[in-house]
Formats: C-alpha cells, structure tokens, sequence
C-alpha cells in the first residue's frame, strides 16, 4: 500500500483566486493522478501528472486553469486557478506503481465564494 | 474500458451478507473487474480485483461468471461501517491505464 497526505484538507477561497493543492506519498510511485468529484457526483479524472514532463490532461481540462507540477518520484501539486464557484469539489490525489491498484489521498474539500 | 451497470443503491442489515451486482457485458479478454469502495468524506480504497476466477480478501469475495459479463461483490458479515458507495471498474491492467468511475452502488447497512 501507499500512504498518501493530501494538503490542505479544505479550504474555502474567494473567487478569483489560485489555491494550490499538494500530495505527497510515503515512497516513490510510478503513477499519480489529480481526481476531481463534484457535490453528490462520481470522480472525473482530470490529468495525469508525469514526472519531469508536462502533466496529461483528460478532455476538458486544461492546463491554464489546473497547472501540475510533478518535481519527483513521491511528490506533486495541483493548482486551481482564477476559481469560480463552479470548481467547489473535492480534489483528490491518486497514485499507482505500475499495474497495481490505484491508492487515494482523503481529498481536499474546496469551497469558492 | 468497459463499461459498466449497477444499482443505484442497496439495502442491507447489519451482519448479513451484503451481495453486490455488477454487468459488464462487453468485457474484453485481457480487462480485469476491480471494486472500490468510498466511505462518506474519504477517498475511495481498494477492495479486491480479479480476471476470471473467484477471489477473496480479508475484506470480501469476488465471484465472476464463467462468461465474465457479471460480478458479484460479496461482504460476507456487513457492519455499519460498510455503508459506502461501491464502484465496480474494468480496467486494462497490462500496462498503463487509469480508473473510469461510474455512478456506483450506495450500500446503507442497517442496524
């Protein structure tokens, strides 16, 4: 298994701001995944996050609004930029070593007023 | 990835077998069932996975028709702390692939 902290665990931000969401897992992984889950929905997968290399982004997505940073084997970031009440969800950061199964982080519940 | 179907939400009592369905009608040869469970307010955790024979865990049982468009999750003792959304998944596993969440089974276990 995986240990997974995600940081913050929630936040509540003003619109038209960035807030930047971090994981960090307890050894290094082959994969990692940024999740988003909106209210009362299922989980959307936005990107992933590719060490040393532009994260891919599912369709939808773009990296203007959620930029990702992956600088190593255990660590990446997820930013949420110029934030409308529309991107109030639930972040979440998964990771995988290969063909195993995927781990999650708790999630970092967003809320934008 | 397949797609696939499961009810919307089930019912069960505290210590009975909760049983789970899953249709994955257009499963492919090489794609594996996985099951994912999230608990209220937490990210979802790994249950148990399986490709064509029946598997159990410390956590619970996957029987997988011999035609492989069915699964079924089974929690042989349920608790209260088994009321969760249960997702089933068909996932590629050879090589690089991500997980594709559906809408999932709410499972309320009563008292």
């Amino acid at each position: 298994s995986a240990v997974i902290s995600q940081k913050p665990s929630r936040d509540i931000c003003q619109r038209g701001t960035s807030l930047t969401i971090q994981c960090q897992v307890d050894s290094q992984v082959t994969m990692m995944f940024w999740y988003r889950q909106q209210p009362g929905q299922s989980l959307t997968l936005i990107a992933t996050a590719n060490q040393g290399s532009e994260a891919t982004y599912e369709s939808g997505f773009v990296i203007d609004k959620f930029p990702i940073s992956r600088p190593n084997l255990t660590f990446s970031t997820l930013t949420v930029s110029n934030m409308s009440p529309e991107d109030s969800s639930i972040y979440l950061c998964s990771v995988s070593r290969g063909n195993t199964e995927a781990f999650f982080g708790q999630g970092t519940r967003l809320t934008v007023v | 990835d397949a797609k696939t179907t499961q009810p919307p939400s089930m019912d069960c009592a505290e210590g009975r077998a909760a049983n789970l369905p899953c249709n994955h009608s257009t499963i492919s040869g090489n794609e594996y069932v996985y099951w994912y469970r999230q608990i209220h307010s937490q990210g979802p955790q790994y249950i148990i996975h399986g490709l064509k024979n029946n598997e159990t865990n410390e956590m619970a049982s996957l029987i997988i028709t011999e035609d492989r468009k069915s699964s079924t999750l089974i929690l042989p003792h349920a608790t209260l702390r088994d009321t969760a959304v249960y997702y089933c998944i068909v996932r590629v596993t050879s090589g690089y692939s991500t997980l594709t969440f559906g809408k999932g089974t709410m499972l309320l276990v009563s008292p």
